[in-house]
């Protein structure tokens, strides 16, 4: 799973697995979520958000799950992909368009 | 699908130098960002920009640091000292209002 700080974790899984990636959270006040997708040498790239007022949302082949009892913000990810490797952020927003960003989970998946 | 261009994606310049970093967001898009990411690290923010002002900075943007947006379409930033520390990927980004941001691919800025 992702913390803060200077650490990169890193999950391996096989092709076609399903993946789950965690991110704490730090302020409780926060109310907005986004996870990003980063390759190498690329910006970051959304892929879902979702709203303190929900604790679920999915899109395509992904799911994002809140719970802000323990301010804890998951990412699960259908049938990984060899094109999902990359560094996936989740980013919380307490403060009208600013964003603070986790230190980032390394996806490897394993073809 | 528009997207957000940062130019140059390579900048090397001497310590003390200055340097400008160039966006183009999207053009209807009304906010705009610079984060930082040293090698390594986290995503950081460093400012947000809205009706040609500053809305929101960090401890990072002290006052070496400047944001322009000279025209219709460019947002630039300026380090007007640079140091060794300076040295990172610097992302603009852009949106609407009340939706995720979107982000360029960065300048990496290389200090010497």
């Amino acid at each position: 799973g992702e913390s803060v700080g200077l650490h990169l974790p890193t999950l391996s899984v096989q092709e076609g697995d399903n993946s789950i990636i965690n991110c704490a959270y730090s302020n409780s006040a926060s109310d907005y979520f986004i996870w990003y997708k980063q390759e190498s040498g690329k910006g970051p790239q959304f892929i879902i958000d979702i709203r303190s007022n929900m604790d679920k949302r999915q899109g395509q082949r992904v799911t994002v799950l809140l719970n802000k009892t323990v301010k804890h913000l998951s990412l699960q990810i259908a049938a990984t992909q060899p094109g999902d490797s990359a560094v996936y952020f989740c980013a919380e927003n307490y403060n009208f368009n600013k964003f603070y960003f986790g230190s980032g989970t390394k996806l490897n998946v394993k073809p | 699908e528009p997207e957000v261009t940062q130019t140059p994606s390579h900048q090397v310049t001497q310590m003390g130098q200055e340097v400008i970093l160039r966006c183009v967001p999207i053009s209807n898009h009304l906010y705009f960002y610079w984060y930082r990411q040293i090698l390594g690290q986290k995503v950081e923010f460093l400012v947000s920009f809205y009706n040609n002002e500053i809305s929101e900075k960090s401890e990072i943007f002290d006052d070496q640091f400047s944001v322009e947006r000279p025209d219709g379409s460019n947002f630039t930033l300026k380090i007007r000292s640079t140091k060794l520390e300076d040295s990172a990927m610097y992302f603009c980004a852009s949106d609407r209002g009340e939706e995720p941001q979107h982000f360029g691919d960065g300048t990496r800025l290389s200090i010497l």
